[in-house]
């Protein structure tokens, strides 16, 4: 699967839209882009993936580029519950039974 | 709908001893996947079971084992337990291993502390 650089860590404020950045520049055709995120001491939760096209449920948006080596996570109404790390996984097909390789994340704070 | 539920929420053990730790998938699911996290880090795989086989395995000694049951509940087991051993261990379930669009589903881990 490929590789995922995040940053180590943002600030977004309550009530803005939080944008988490990803670059897979390795990624392949048939590899899904998936985000995770993980609230302390909770285990971690499905947000949102996709393959190609920009994405969206009630969660987040999810929009890949066009050459589909970077995407960004939008949560477009951040709120003090959506402090979190957030992980971006690169995967291939949607297969549930693949393994999930987790990278460092992104530590999403929200400031009030 | 039940999710992912894992007990105990918290184990505290010595070394050297064996621990077990056990995992009831979300309705519906019939695979199960374990994780381990160390602090600070993210999840890395251990194992994946379907059918009551292990069907994938990460890069973990065979200290680390576990079973899988009719029910599809899951039992991870940790032998000659070692202080590097203490960390948050996360059971995932999913549907199938085939190309399932489903993701899979976090329980909040069981974590165990080696003293």
């Amino acid at each position: 699967d490929a590789k995922t650089t995040q940053p180590t860590s943002m600030d977004c404020a309550e009530g803005r839209a939080a944008n988490l950045p990803c670059n897979h520049s390795t990624i392949s055709g048939n590899e899904y882009v998936y985000w995770y995120r993980q609230i302390h001491s909770q285990g971690p939760q499905y947000i949102i993936h996709g393959l190609k096209n920009n994405e969206t449920n009630e969660m987040a948006s999810l929009i890949i580029t066009e050459d589909r080596k970077s995407s960004t996570l939008i949560l477009p109404h951040a709120t003090l519950r959506d402090t979190a790390v957030y992980y971006c996984i690169v995967r291939v097909a949607p297969g549930s039974a693949r393994q999930l390789t987790f990278g460092s994340g992104t530590q999403l704070t929200v400031l009030p | 709908d039940a999710g992912v539920t894992q007990s105990p929420t918290h184990l505290i053990k010595t070394r050297g001893q064996q621990v077990t730790l056990r995992c009831s998938p979300k309705s519906g699911h019939d695979t199960v996947s374990w994780y381990q996290q160390a602090l600070g880090q993210g999840p890395q795989f251990i194992f994946q079971y379907y059918e009551e086989e292990e069907r994938q395995r990460g890069n973990f000694p065979d200290r680390f084992s576990g079973h899988q049951y009719p029910n599809y509940s899951s039992e991870l087991n940790v032998n000659a337990l070692l202080l590097g051993d203490s960390a948050l261990y996360l059971c995932a379930s999913s549907f199938g291993t085939g190309d399932s669009n489903q993701p899979q589903h976090f329980g909040d881990g069981t974590r165990l502390s080696i003293l």
